[in-house]
């Protein structure tokens, strides 16, 4: 049981590069989540998803597209990466029902740098 | 809106200390509020997490209080050592299961 996944862990991009950071789970989660974490400013909730084949805006979702075709899989994509982009990337998974049931479980993270 | 705020940004205390972090939140009705902890370069491993109705969690030194009426939380560290160092993350939990995240206290705990 691996628990929540990140692919890549590092990457650096230029400048208008597009990239998709993959998130999978194998917990069976109903939702989940795309974070990014800046300096001082704690996490910042991007994208979410409910469950296959839909997903929802959060806090930060300019710039960024999410898809959610398969159940375990949740992917975040930047077309035309920005400085502004240079982040870490959580992402998180969580079972469906009420809290707290619904407790979200953390990938390690990906750091991404945008030249 | 939800807004978390963690105070201080930093600390660093000798070893031994017995210490208080802070996080106070707006908008009271949360569902519940977790502490997180992080390390350098790694995500996020849950702490402790405290029920809307309930005042306290503890586990091992950690313990966590919650007072909705006044909008704050603190976690409690007996004892520090130098592996408590890390940074610690508050979150409250909205109705529908959000959480808003604070911006984290850096802990440094020395030898």
């Amino acid at each position: 049981n691996a628990g929540v996944t990140q692919t890549p862990k590092f990457r650096v991009l230029k400048t208008g590069q597009s990239m998709t950071l993959l998130c999978a789970q194998d917990m069976n989660h109903e939702y989940m989540y795309w974070y990014r974490q800046d300096p001082g400013m704690g996490l910042r909730l991007i994208h979410y998803s409910v469950g296959e084949g839909t997903t929802a805006k959060g806090e930060v979702p300019d710039g960024y597209n999410v898809s959610r075709l398969k159940k375990q899989n949740f992917l975040l994509g930047l077309e035309s990466a920005a400085p502004s982009q240079t982040s870490v990337y959580f992402c998180a998974s969580s079972p469906m029902g009420a809290p707290p049931h619904n407790e979200q479980f953390f990938g390690p993270g990906t750091r991404l740098t945008v030249l | 809106k939800q807004e978390v705020t963690q105070i201080p940004a930093a600390l660093s205390v000798p070893e031994g200390e017995n210490l208080v972090l802070n996080c106070s939140f707006t908008d009271s009705a949360i569902y519940n509020l977790q502490w997180f902890r992080q390390d350098p370069g790694k995500g996020l491993t849950s702490l402790l997490l405290i029920q809307s109705s309930q005042r306290e969690q503890t586990s091992g030194r950690l313990n966590a209080s919650l007072d909705k009426s006044s909008g704050r939380s603190t976690l409690y560290i007996a004892a520090s050592q130098p592996g408590d160092s890390a940074t610690y993350l508050c979150a409250a939990r909205r109705v529908t299961g959000k959480l808003i995240f604070g911006q984290g206290t850096t802990l440094q705990v020395k030898p």
